[in-house]
């Protein structure tokens, strides 16, 4: 079956330092990919997303890159601010056909000043 | 603001009891989805429907019910609760034009069963 698997967290960092989450899929065909967000008390939220393989996805400093070869979805940051204290959810989805997203376990991430 | 609107942002009720958890997609959105998340097994998908029609399926127990209306909201009914049906329940739409294939996602209803 269609799956997403998230590095397992809880994930602590020190604020300025590199974030990895790492991501990867097994599917058939070629999904979208998501990484949503989760602050706390609040619904998800489209971070970021690539529709097709090499394509490099941004936002808020944050960055993922749709590697096909290696069915991979890594979302990156180079400095991570206490801000991005959040779940983290790697997805992916068919345009066509069975439209439901489906999401990896999340990631709780803390960012310590 | 996803523009998408659930209610009630919270509700707590006992064993056996049967709620109704309402959602208001985007203006324009055909298309409904619900999720449930729970602290140990993440968001599951419940149900999608489309302009009124389910669409497709996930792990819905047979307790739960869903229906899209024909203004587009769209209700989950989940009746004969247990304590693991606490968690919180989201819904999310998304539209056809310019389809990107992103969900919006409301703020979610945090059921709790006692």
């Amino acid at each position: 079956g269609n799956s997403v698997t998230q590095m397992e967290g809880p994930v602590t960092l020190s604020e300025e330092a590199f974030l990895t989450i790492n991501c990867t899929y097994t599917a058939t065909g070629y999904p979208s990919l998501f990484w949503y967000v989760q602050y706390p008390g609040e619904g998800l939220q489209l971070l970021l997303k690539a529709t097709k393989a090499d394509d490099k996805g941004s936002n808020k400093g944050f960055e993922a890159t749709y590697r096909k070869e290696t069915t991979s979805f890594h979302l990156e940051k180079g400095s991570v601010q206490v801000s991005d204290s959040a779940v983290y959810f790697c997805a992916l989805r068919w345009i066509q056909g069975a439209q439901k997203l489906v999401f990896g376990q999340g990631t709780r991430l803390t960012i310590n000043p | 603001d996803s523009g998408v609107t659930q209610t009630p942002k919270h509700l707590i009720t006992a064993t056996g009891q049967r709620v109704t958890l309402r959602c208001s997609p985007r203006s324009g959105d055909l298309s409904v989805y619900w999720y449930q998340q729970s602290l140990d097994q993440g968001l599951q998908f419940l149900i999608h429907y489309y302009n009124g029609e389910e669409r497709a399926k996930g792990n819905i127990l047979e307790r739960f019910s869903a229906q899209q209306f024909p203004d587009l909201h769209s209700e989950l009914n989940l009746s004969s609760l247990e304590l693991g049906d606490s968690a919180l329940y989201f819904c999310a739409s998304s539209g056809t034009r310019g389809n990107t294939g992103e969900l919006f996602f409301g703020e979610g209803s945090r059921l709790t069963v006692l």
